[in-house]
């Protein structure tokens, strides 16, 4: 079955921090997605990918960027952290590749506190 | 743009009895409803899902339903067990797996 990896279950920061989330697939997926979870909210769309070097902002991109160099691994960057980033953060993958509708595969997500 | 509202945000039933979750959606564009489930510590997954051009789906003892009229779908989940007890999220997408997510149905299953 596909894996997603996420580099870290927990993560603590301080305010202003440069943060990096990595995400990694190993099923030669196009798509890769960065979720946030947040109470209430339920998942919101952050940044999307369909292919290496490629990148679409979703619903939430701001304060967020994203860097896809290789295609099984989409990183998430908070430029400077900022209290209201403390959230879970979920990568997930599918296959992608002209076809649509397809199963969202989800890692397990880091839960990021920034103080 | 689409946005997908939940209810329940939280449903408790005793083992075996049946649980309702629905959704209704704005955009009658979207042509695919999938939910999934996400058990403690871990990331969702895909449960059943469903396309525009079907009217229900049912696999074992979960179902969905849809009714692209009212723009609302629901999950249906017979003889629950306290294994069902997760947090259920429905989404919808147009034609792209760019899934809009509900805000999320937390389900408790009393033995």
């Amino acid at each position: 079955d596909v894996k997603v990896t996420q580099s870290s279950r927990y993560l603590v920061k301080r305010t202003g921090e440069k943060v990096f989330l990595e995400c990694v697939q190993d099923m030669d997926h196009e798509n890769m997605f960065w979720y946030r979870q947040d109470p209430g909210l339920g998942l919101r769309l952050i940044y999307f990918s369909y292919d290496v070097k490629m990148k679409e902002k979703g619903d939430i991109p701001e304060g967020y960027s994203v860097s896809r160099e290789k295609k099984e691994r989409f990183s998430l960057i908070l430029e400077s952290a900022s209290t209201n980033q403390t959230s879970m953060y979920l990568c997930a993958s599918s296959r992608g590749g002209g076809s649509t509708n397809e199963k969202l595969f989800f890692g397990s997500g880091t839960q990021l506190s920034v103080l | 743009g689409e946005n997908v509202e939940q209810h329940p945000s939280t449903l408790s039933v005793q083992e075996g009895d049946s649980a309702v979750i629905k959704c209704t959606y704005s955009d009658s564009a979207s042509n695919y409803f999938p939910w999934y489930k996400q058990e403690l510590g871990k990331g969702p997954q895909l449960i059943i899902d469903i396309r525009s051009n079907v009217g229900e789906k049912k696999d074992q003892r979960i179902a969905v339903t849809l009714n692209k009229t009212a723009k609302h779908f629901s999950l249906h989940i017979t003889e629950t067990q306290p294994e069902d007890s997760a947090v259920y999220f429905c989404a919808a997408s147009i034609y792209t797996d760019k899934l809009i997510f509900g805000t999320g149905t937390r389900l408790q299953v009393f033995p």
